[in-house]
């Protein structure tokens, strides 16, 4: 138990185009989800804290209209990145919090966007 | 501020031998310290974690880690390294009802050569 996915798995665009990225808890109702970035041979950085219904909160430093990030229900959440740009060019991983139970967070496998 | 430091980049061991990659932390409140693997173009995998009791906390895969609270240490351990265990090894702290965020260590790359 305790999946979490990630959709699409890589992606390559061209700049300037939108590209979304869906992460999805596929076997529990996540409280919290979190998006991540990690640049290669470099730790994870929280982007935000995504609360079902509620608007995210975001880190300092991260552009919000830049990374849009909707969390439309218990098990799905979105990042956007708009207007790409090859610095955007990252790995980016989504995790889910389950319940008070589970303190550790769930990841997912990771998308891996290439903006040309 | 919560903060993880995990001071080496890479680890090499041979295969049979015994592993330690090591973790420091500092946090306001009650530490929940976790260890995480990512092997290349992969998401992170849960090893093991710290909450509260036995300070030595067996995970995954055969690894262990003790919680030092006077040196504010949690040192990833193996007994024997297998070639397989080659990766990425994050710690993690998490300063529960506070920020509840999740704050990650630099990452040591742990290489077992057979």
């Amino acid at each position: 138990g305790a999946v979490v996915s990630q959709h699409p798995s890589w992606v390559i665009c061209k700049s300037g185009t939108s590209v979304k990225i869906e992460c999805r808890s596929l076997d529990f109702q996540a409280t919290t989800m979190f998006w991540y970035r990690q640049f290669p041979k470099q730790s994870l950085m929280l982007m935000a804290t995504s609360n079902e219904g509620s608007k995210a909160t975001y880190e300092q430093g991260v552009e919000k209209d830049k990374f849009l990030i909707n969390h439309a229900s218990l098990t799905l959440s979105t990042l956007t990145v708009t207007s790409a740009h090859p610095e955007d060019s990252s790995f980016y991983i989504c995790s889910a919090d389950r319940d008070w139970t589970y303190n550790e967070q769930f990841f997912g496998p990771g998308t891996r966007l290439t903006v040309l | 501020a919560q903060s993880v430091a995990q001071p080496e980049d890479q680890v090499n061991v041979a295969e049979g031998n015994p592993l330690t990659v090591k973790c420091t932390y500092s946090v306001s409140g009650n530490p929940y310290l976790f260890w995480y693997v990512q092997y290349p173009n992969r998401g992170l995998q849960f090893l093991l974690k710290y909450i509260t009791g036995d300070n030595l906390v067996k995970g995954s895969y055969g690894f262990e880690a003790e919680f030092n609270k006077s040196q504010t240490s949690f040192h990833l351990k193996k007994p024997s390294a297998l070639v397989s265990d080659s990766a990425l090894y994050f710690c993690a702290v998490r300063d529960m009802g506070n920020t509840d965020k999740l704050i990650f260590g630099t990452g040591t790359r742990l290489q077992v050569f057979p």
